[in-house]
């Protein structure tokens, strides 16, 4: 069972571009979330989604920054016009269940913003 | 609101030493409690986990226990190894999981 893949690994962006990251959840999963990591802040909650569904984004900067996971297809985390303050780790993680289980994580994508 | 202190690093300790990180939560309820650690450049790990008051998470001879009366779960291990190196982190479940800020553990021989 293969696990949480995340692409691009890396992604550099000038200033103003946009990036898109992928997450395809782990065989069984329909529950993705997404973290951002910053050097010294640890991991911060960003969005949560199911398919289809945005359940809860009360981590998500107001402006810029979108979220989706359709029917078919890898989730995507979306940031348009990048600035060098976006240069980050993101990790996507998927569940099975919304409860109280575990999170499976990808091994992340490292964006960088010249 | 629900929020995770876990004590900062680095911590830096000799290979079969005794290892303790502290971790105190702030929560609404009885949330599950984590502890997740990361290798060098890779995603993060599930190490343990307690579902309630009084349980004792424990893998790789790492354990935790679920303090409600101090609403703590500090993570400790007898014997450290070099492998044991990376970021900890301790986490509460709500919607998703809400971490601390992370400690590194570096582990010489």
């Amino acid at each position: 069972n293969a696990g949480v893949m995340q692409n691009p690994r890396h992604l550099v962006r000038r200033r103003g571009q946009e990036a898109r990251l992928r997450c395809s959840p782990m065989k069984g999963h329909s529950h993705v979330y997404w973290y951002r990591q910053l050097p010294e802040e640890g991991l911060k909650f960003m969005v949560y989604l199911q398919k289809e569904n945005i359940i809860d984004e009360s981590g998500m900067p107001k402006e810029r920054f979108s979220a989706e996971f359709p029917k078919e297809g890898p989730s995507i985390l979306r940031i348009q016009q990048v600035v060098r303050g976006d240069s980050a780790a993101y990790f996507c993680a998927s569940s099975p269940t919304d409860n109280t289980g575990e999170l499976f994580f990808g091994e992340g994508s490292r964006l960088t913003v010249l | 609101g629900n929020s995770v202190t876990q004590m900062e690093g680095p911590v830096t300790l000799s290979e079969e030493a005794f290892l303790t990180i502290n971790c105190t939560y702030t929560a609404t309820g009885y949330p599950s409690l984590f502890w997740y650690v990361q290798y060098p450049g890779e995603g993060l790990q599930l190490l343990l986990k307690a579902t309630k008051a009084d349980d004792k998470g424990s893998n790789k001879g790492f354990e935790a226990t679920y303090r409600k009366e101090t609403t703590s779960f500090h993570l400790e291990k007898g014997s450290v190894q070099v492998s044991d190196s990376a970021v900890y982190f301790c986490a509460l479940r709500r919607t998703a999981l809400i971490f601390g800020k992370g400690t590194t553990l570096s582990v010489s021989s």
